[in-house]
């Protein structure tokens, strides 16, 4: 089974500042990326994802995420954060194999500091 | 399009108690999973449905269990509920693709507290 690890469980930065969301997972064989976001009392959003071709990947919001085989990383970045981007993030990875299955990392919570 | 929609939004039970959750998917999905949503573990995988048949089994004990009926609609059920199942259940619904890949559409969740 993959495992997602998401190294920082909060990250606060300051508005207009940039920042980065650090997503390890255990496999690079034939997996799909995702990162999704979370606001309060919500369900999750699909912020951007990679299949394949091109390993920067651009999604809505201003953010973009980077597949890297070789460090088995895919983390996520937006150049200047705005108070509306205070939310849970959430890396997940799904195996090509096993199609639906989807395994989450444990959420970074992000808050962005006026 | 109308979303994928959980009912009911929140819910309080007690331990012993049993609940049952349901979920409309997107209308045209056929895939319906569950995911149990805890601050210190994320999201867990329960099981995902696929018409009617349970096609993938997270690592959950026999006290969770789901069906899905005819329309796609899916409901879970937990039995005797213990505390550690206060959670956040969320739901997603897929539509079957030939490129492998489904994105998930996710509900707003059920919030189940039991005291």
């Amino acid at each position: 089974a993959q495992s997602v690890t998401q190294l920082d469980s909060q990250v606060p930065v300051f508005e207009e500042a940039p920042v980065e969301l650090r997503c390890n997972y255990s496999s690079s064989v034939s997996v799909y990326l995702f990162w999704y976001v979370q606001y309060p009392n919500q369900g999750l959003q699909l912020l951007l994802k990679y299949l394949s071709g091109s390993t920067l990947v651009k999604g809505i919001n201003g953010f973009e995420a980077e597949f890297n085989k070789s460090q088995t990383s895919f983390h996520l970045r937006k150049p200047s954060v705005h108070i509306s981007d205070t939310a849970e993030y959430f890396c997940a990875v799904s195996d090509r194999r096993t199609g639906n299955q989807f395994y989450f990392g444990t959420g970074t919570s992000l808050t962005v500091i006026p | 399009k109308a979303g994928v929609t959980q009912t009911p939004r929140y819910l309080i039970k007690t331990r012993g108690q049993q609940v049952t959750l349901s979920c409309s998917p997107i209308s045209g999905h056929r895939s319906v999973s569950w995911y149990q949503q805890t601050p210190g573990q994320g999201l867990q995988f329960l099981f995902e449905y696929f018409s009617e048949t349970q096609r993938n089994k997270g690592n959950f004990p026999g006290r969770f269990s789901g069906r899905q009926f005819s329309n796609s609609r899916s409901e879970m059920n937990v039995s005797t509920l213990e505390l550690g199942d206060s959670a956040l259940y969320l739901c997603a619904s897929s539509l079957e693709t030939t490129s492998g890949y489904n994105e998930q559409f996710f509900g707003p969740g059920t919030r189940l507290t039991v005291l």
